[in-house]
């Protein structure tokens, strides 16, 4: 049971190219997220989903596309890199119907992002 | 959600206890008191959750005052591998997504 992964650990983009952050979870869960934490603050949710085929936007999400079209796994894409979203990214994923513990999440390990 | 405040940092001497405080005066009835940690360059990890009453596991002991105006972690015998970012999140009942603030820099210091 390797719970949340991420792929890959390590980038180093040039501006204005693009990539993509996989990330696979082995737990069943429904929900999942992508969050950004830049030096010295808290994480920030860039978009999330609640199940198979659906996506919604969270705080930060402009420059970012999502997918989720297997319920493992959530898809985060820089269409256009820029330096300012040089970050750590972190995947979570959680569960619905956890009596008395709803939606704790479980995050992967990130993906360290630089743009140059 | 409500809005949390966590002093910037505090330092703890291996073997006692720390205790960390939050305070979240504009808490509503159906809202959590939920506490992650992040070890340097990890992801997030739970610790532990309440509502109103005191809670305890494995990991640490979460005390909520009577009015739910603030919380206190209690991490009973604190180990060099407890250093970490402390974070203390209020969230409405299946809510499922987390406002995480800077957090509380917790060193244990041999």
């Amino acid at each position: 049971n390797a719970g949340v992964t991420q792929t890959p650990k390590f980038r180093v983009l040039k501006t204005g190219q693009s990539m993509t952050l996989l990330c696979a979870q082995d737990m069943n869960h429904e929900y999942m997220y992508w969050y950004r934490q830049d030096p010295g603050m808290g994480l920030r949710l860039i978009h999330y989903s609640v199940g198979e085929g659906t996506t919604a936007k969270g705080e930060v999400p402009d420059g970012y596309n999502v997918s989720r079209l297997k319920k493992q796994n959530f898809l985060l894409g820089l269409e256009s890199a820029a330096p300012s979203q040089t970050s750590v990214y972190f995947c979570a994923s959680s569960q619905t119907r956890q009596k008395d513990r709803a939606h704790e999440q479980y995050f992967g390990p990130g993906t360290r992002l630089t743009v140059t | 959600d409500a809005k949390t405040t966590q002093p910037t940092s505090m330092d703890c001497a291996e073997g006692r206890a720390a205790n960390l405080p939050c305070n979240h005066s504009t808490i509503s009835g159906n809202e959590y008191v939920y506490w992650y940690r992040q070890i340097h360059s990890q992801g997030p990890q739970y610790i532990i959750h309440g509502l109103k009453n005191n809670e305890t596991n494995e990991m640490a002991s979460l005390i909520i005052t009577e009015d739910r105006k603030s919380s206190t972690l209690i991490l009973p015998h604190a180990t060099l591998r407890d250093t970490a970012v402390y974070y203390c999140i209020v969230r409405v009942i299946n809510d499922y997504k987390l406002s995480f603030g800077a957090g509380t820099t917790v060193t244990v210091r041999a």
